[in-house]
């Protein structure tokens, strides 16, 4: 079946320092691949996504590119700011299953210090 | 305009009562999505509508879980005879699109869940 892995937190860095987290993913067919996150109090939001290979979505100053030779979307953030303080997930949705139900990692939590 | 809402916001109840909650999809999308979201078991899809029929039933933990959609809009999960490990946030999601595109889903601010 269908499956996300990614990097345990919390993740704790300074303003303006880079982010990675790390994703990896296992699939059948050929999924879409999402980043959602998740700010304190706040339901989930849609960060990023990309559809097929060597597409890279971006958003906010956050980048991810699909790389289907290492099955791995990782996230990317070149200068934190503390507002960026969330909960991010890596999700997949593969599109030769029934409806597009996504498949989630178990969350990564990311706090930004001044 | 309108997100995707769920009701009620926060639910407290007692093991052994059945419990109802709702979700109100953004108007015309046309597929509904819940998932489960535990601290255990991190974020779950539970099932899948497409109009009113359910495709997708695979995420349904128990049998003492059911979900309807009535007029491709509101939809309603319900939990009979809630046990302490069905507490956790059940989410609701829609998106306008069919099976095979990748639609983005729209997601509820969440039921909270918490069986005592």
């Amino acid at each position: 079946g269908n499956s996300v892995t990614q990097m345990e937190g919390p993740v704790t860095l300074s303003e303006e320092a880079f982010l990675t987290i790390n994703c990896t993913y296992t699939a059948t067919g050929y999924p879409s691949l999402f980043w959602y996150v998740q700010y304190p109090g706040e339901g989930l939001q849609l960060l990023l996504k990309a559809t097929k290979a060597d597409d890279k979505g971006s958003n906010k100053g956050f980048e991810a590119t699909y790389r289907k030779e290492t099955t791995s979307f990782h996230l990317e953030k070149g200068s934190v700011q503390v507002s960026d303080s969330a909960v991010y997930f890596c999700a997949l949705s593969d599109r030769g299953a029934a409806g597009n139900k996504l498949t989630f990692g178990g969350g990564t939590r990311v706090l930004v210090k001044p | 305009g309108a997100g995707v809402s769920q009701s009620p916001s926060n639910k407290v109840t007692e093991k052994g009562k059945d419990v109802e909650l709702r979700c109100d999809p953004i108007s015309g999308h046309t597929a509904l999505y819940w998932y489960r979201q535990s601290l255990g078991q991190g974020l779950e899809f539970l099932i899948y509508f497409q109009g009113n029929s359910a495709p997708d039933k695979s995420g349904l933990p128990s049998d003492r879980f059911s979900a309807e959609r009535t007029g491709g809009s509101v939809s309603t999960l319900t939990i009979q005879r809630t046990q302490q490990e069905d507490s956790a946030v059940y989410l609701c999601a829609s998106s306008g699109g069919l099976a095979g595109g990748s639609y983005e889903q729209y997601f509820g601010p969440g039921t909270r869940l918490t069986v005592t």
